[in-house]
């Protein structure tokens, strides 16, 4: 069974740096795109973008790139999302997700959900 | 970058009547090559995340009531439910998967009237 454990809920302050992370499990962790979404209070999803832990080959969202970082760790199948200096606005929920494979290496639909990691920004 | 809308916002359908959503994107997400259209459909309750109901524009994922229907190509969709149940209170995405940014409708919030 593929599964997705997300870290927990983060308070932080503006202009602080975060690191959250997304542990997979029941899948070989190097054959999937894994990725992140966001979703602000009220709101709507929104696709940040995502990695390939295979070779760590990464895509961003316009609106994420130079925002947010991705990252991997095969040996401990963890996926991350950093960022280095955090802003009222990152205040969301963040979803991890496996995206299924189409046309052998192409991300398609999303086929497992991490649970949400809340994070809260405020001074 | 492909741009996906839904319509309506919002519904409110009475128990056992259909529920209609639509969902069209700024250019085509059918591929030829394979005659497939890259679209999904996903249903969020409250609290939880996502989950998945519909890929390849139609194809019903394990385990998803058959009241739920997806149907068009090219850059109009529809997800329709035939006969709403009370379990089916949520908020509904589309979400193509033909090109990146790999983006979500607005979503469609579905109730009881």
């Amino acid at each position: 069974e593929v599964q997705l454990v997300q870290s927990g809920a983060e308070v932080k302050k503006p202009g602080e740096s975060l690191k959250i992370s997304c542990k997979a499990s029941g899948y070989t962790f190097t054959n999937y795109w894994i990725g992140w979404v966001r979703q602000m209070p009220g709101k709507g999803l929104e696709w940040m973008g995502l990695i390939y832990p295979g070779d760590s080959d990464t895509r961003y969202g316009p609106s994420f790139q130079g925002q947010v970082t991705f990252s991997a760790d095969k040996t401990i199948t963890t996926a991350y999302l950093q960022w280095s200096r955090l802003k009222a606005s990152d205040t969301a929920m963040y979803y991890c997700a496996r995206f299924s494979l189409v046309e052998g290496h192409s991300a398609g639909w999303v086929d497992s959900w991490g649970q949400g990691t809340l994070v809260t920004i405020s001074s | 970058d492909i741009v996906m809308t839904q319509s309506p916002d919002s519904l409110a359908v009475s128990l056992g009547e259909r529920a209609t959503i639509n969902c069209r994107s700024s250019q085509s997400i059918f591929y030829s090559s394979n005659n497939k259209n890259y679209l999904a459909w996903y249903q969020q309750k409250p609290g939880q995340p996502p989950k998945l109901l519909f890929y390849w524009a139609s194809t019903r994922e394990s385990g998803v009531p058959d009241r739920f229907s997806g149907s068009g190509s090219g850059t109009d969709f529809t997800l329709t439910i035939s006969s709403l149940q009370a379990e089916d209170v949520a908020v509904y995405y589309c979400h193509q998967y033909y090109s990146t940014p790999r983006a979500f409708g607005q979503g469609t919030k579905v109730e009881i009237k």
